[in-house]
């Protein structure tokens, strides 16, 4: 049973390019959780999905980045023109439905913008 | 409200026993508890919903204050494989005990020989 499921593990990106970040939950899970995460310091919400439905973008900077869980295929986050201040790691999780469910991780991406 | 972690770091003799609290000055809707090691994804500990609760398992557990502003969690006869930053993650009532977690700054514990 395969836990949950991001790719890739490092990227490096110029500024101005696009990244694209991917998660695929664990089964029998169908609510994502796209968390940020900066040295030294916690993990940051950005944006909670169920498949097809965006839920909570409240932690999601209004510009250059969006997320997607559609009905076929893993949760994508996308980050459009990055900049240097996008370099951090970024996890993913998943839950069942259920809020008594503590979250399962991915190992997350570690963006880093050069 | 970002929960407030404390103490800031320690450090354990294996076999010891150690004690991180979580806090908050308004009542928490839930706590979740999550250790990561260096480069790893966070694993999920337990998750507290009610006051008062006390929950673990093997010889990690955690306690929910009455008043729900306090979670502490309690590593006893610590081993080396407990070493790592341990977060608290607060839930908020208008979404739901687990839909967006706001997470302390972590604790980073050190088990030694």
């Amino acid at each position: 049973n395969a836990g949950v499921m991001q790719n890739p593990r490092h990227l490096v990106r110029r500024r101005g390019q696009e990244a694209r970040l991917r998660c695929s939950p664990m089964k029998g899970h169908s609510h994502v959780y796209w968390y940020r995460q900066l040295p030294e310091e916690g993990l940051k919400f950005m944006v909670y999905l169920q498949k097809e439905n965006i839920i909570d973008e409240s932690g999601m900077p209004k510009e250059r980045f969006s997320a997607e869980f559609p009905k076929e295929g893993p949760s994508i986050l996308r980050i459009q023109q990055v900049v240097r201040g996008d370099s951090a790691a970024y996890f993913c999780a998943s839950s069942p439905f259920s809020e008594y469910y503590g979250y399962t991780f991915g190992s997350g991406t570690r963006l880093t913008v050069v | 409200q970002q929960p407030v972690q404390s103490p800031q770091a320690v450090i354990l003799r294996e076999g010891e026993d150690a004690v991180i609290n979580c806090s908050s000055s308004k009542a928490l809707y839930s706590v979740h508890w999550y250790r990561q090691k260096h480069g790893e994804a966070p694993i999920f500990l337990m998750i507290l919903l009610k006051g008062g609760e006390q929950k673990g398992h093997d010889k990690i557990s955690a306690s929910f204050n009455e008043k729900k502003q306090q979670s502490s969690l309690y590593l006893t006869a610590s081993q080396l494989s407990y070493s790592g930053t341990y977060f608290c993650g607060t839930g908020d009532p208008s979404t739901g005990a687990n839909s967006k977690l706001t997470f302390g700054k972590g604790i980073t514990l050190s088990v030694r020989p």
